[in-house]
């Protein structure tokens, strides 16, 4: 089975620009985290969706916002980029039917902001 | 809000020993589930070992097992037999259980990791 995928792998934007990722879960899970991980540090958490409703939230600033369409699948979006956005973005997709909530992590996209 | 420490910044490890990492959390709960994750530099985030907090057997997963004290809040990775793939960043992380508190929703909360190197 695929794991969870993301798409791009890495991305170059300027400062005030803005940016979307694309996360797709594994088969049958319909929940989608996202977490930030800056360089030499460990993941930050920023959004739970789950049946395309946002579940959770974490200390970001409003200009990170996210969906997650009808298939599960779910977008990032970061508006008006900061050079501190630079950053490995995270998605990770769990069932969420017990609870345990086991998540699985895709690759990652790589942000870089000049 | 709970909180994860992982003190070691690097360590290293030859091949074949055994090696420990270290990790302390705080939290006013009693029910929450204990990660470690290992990053190698491809940087797919992959799960080594959980850990239940109501469960007082350490938990063990071929060469890697855990020293868990609950009063003590520790929770430290032994990895015995150390091999060249097992060099990575390792990330000690926590989560309550779905709904636990009214609030949960399952989010991870990593600590800050530790980069461990295995040498041939």
């Amino acid at each position: 089975d695929a794991g969870v995928t993301q798409s791009p792998t890495h991305l170059i934007k300027t400062r005030g620009q803005q940016v979307t990722l694309r996360c797709s879960p594994i088969s049958g899970h319909k929940s989608v985290s996202w977490y930030q991980q800056v360089l030499g540090q460990g993941p930050q958490f920023i959004f739970q969706y789950y049946e395309k409703e946002e579940r959770g939230r974490g200390n970001f600033p409003d200009r990170f916002s996210a969906r997650q369409f009808p298939n599960y699948s779910s977008e990032l979006n970061v508006n008006a980029l900061l050079l501190g956005d630079s950053a490995l973005y995270l998605c990770a997709s769990s069932v969420r039917d017990s609870l345990y909530n086991e998540q699985f992590f895709g690759p990652g996209t790589r942000l870089t902001v000049l | 809000a709970q909180t994860v420490t992982q003190s070691q910044p690097e360590m290293s490890v030859q091949e074949a020993e055994t090696v420990t990492l270290s990790c302390t959390y705080d939290t006013s709960e009693s029910n929450y589930y204990l990660f470690w994750y290992k990053q190698p530099p491809s940087r797919q985030m992959i799960l080594v070992i959980r850990q239940e907090a109501y469960k007082q057997q350490n938990a063990t997963e071929n060469r890697f097992s855990v020293n868990f004290q609950k009063a003590a809040k520790s929770f430290s990775l032994k990895i015995s037999d150390s091999q060249l793939g097992d060099t990575a960043m390792y990330f000690c992380a926590f989560m309550y259980p779905l709904g636990a508190g009214g609030t949960s929703y399952g989010k991870l909360t990593f600590g800050q990791g530790t980069i461990l190197t295995v040498h041939p």
